[in-house]
């Protein structure tokens, strides 16, 4: 069974910094593709980062560009998101997910059940 | 960068058919995926790649892609299927994975 679980959420000052964490399970973590996706309270979603199975190729979303960087450690079977310079408008669920293949052509076929960040004073 | 539109809300009797648009500049050209989410959850992927299904999905949920618009349809609607629904696709110009900003559908 596949199963992602996100850690390292939590209360952060603006301007602070925040390293989430997703363990992975159940699959062969090292020939996928990683996602975050995030979630504001009461909005829809927006994609972060992606990371490729090697964790050669990174990809991030302008909004958050220079600012957060995904990475991965495939021995420990784990992706994690560091998060600099934090702003209220970072607030939000961050969700983990696998990329369903080896390429972008198939969207995102497991989810975690999501790490809150709050940013705020 | 690339935009995806979706209809904010779509209403449905039960049993009825519900379609939920998705329109993108030749959006054909793309990949498209949906998400259901229900309150208090993570999304799950209910369609891939324009048409196929995750194993799981019923067959009552289906996808088209042709031209600027790609559809969600799901048959024989069910009081279940009340959620959000979100289309993405990978911009492969900008390198950024598009999500639409999402469909209420609301079973009556």
């Amino acid at each position: 069974e596949v199963q992602l679980l996100e850690s390292g959420g939590g209360l952060v000052q603006p301007g602070g910094s925040l390293r989430l964490s997703c363990a992975a399970s159940g699959f062969s973590f090292s020939r996928y593709a990683m996602t975050w996706v995030r979630q504001a309270p009461g909005k829809g979603l927006e994609w972060v980062s992606s990371i490729s199975d090697s964790g050669d190729s990174t990809y991030h979303a302008d909004s958050v560009k220079g600012r957060f960087t995904i990475s991965r450690d495939n021995s420990k079977n784990t992706v994690f998101l560091a998060m600099d310079t934090l702003r209220a408008e970072d607030t939000a669920v961050y969700y983990c997910a696998k990329i369903k293949s080896g390429s972008f052509s198939f969207g995102f076929d497991y989810w975690g059940q999501g790490t809150l960040v709050t940013v705020s004073s | 960068s690339y935009v995806l539109t979706q209809p904010p809300s779509v209403s449905v009797a039960p049993g009825q058919t519900a379609r939920i648009t998705c329109g993108g500049n030749n959006i054909r050209s793309k990949s498209v995926h949906w998400y259901q989410q229900k309150p208090g959850q993570a999304p799950v992927l209910v369609v891939y790649a324009d048409s196929d299904r995750p194993s799981g999905i019923p067959e009552r949920f289906s996808g088209s892609n042709s031209g600027n618009t790609a559809t969600l349809t799901i048959s024989r609607v069910e009081a279940g299927d009340e959620a959000d629904y979100y289309c993405q696709v990978w911009d492969g110009t900008s390198d950024h994975w598009v999500f639409g900003g999402g469909t209420k559908l609301t079973v009556l």
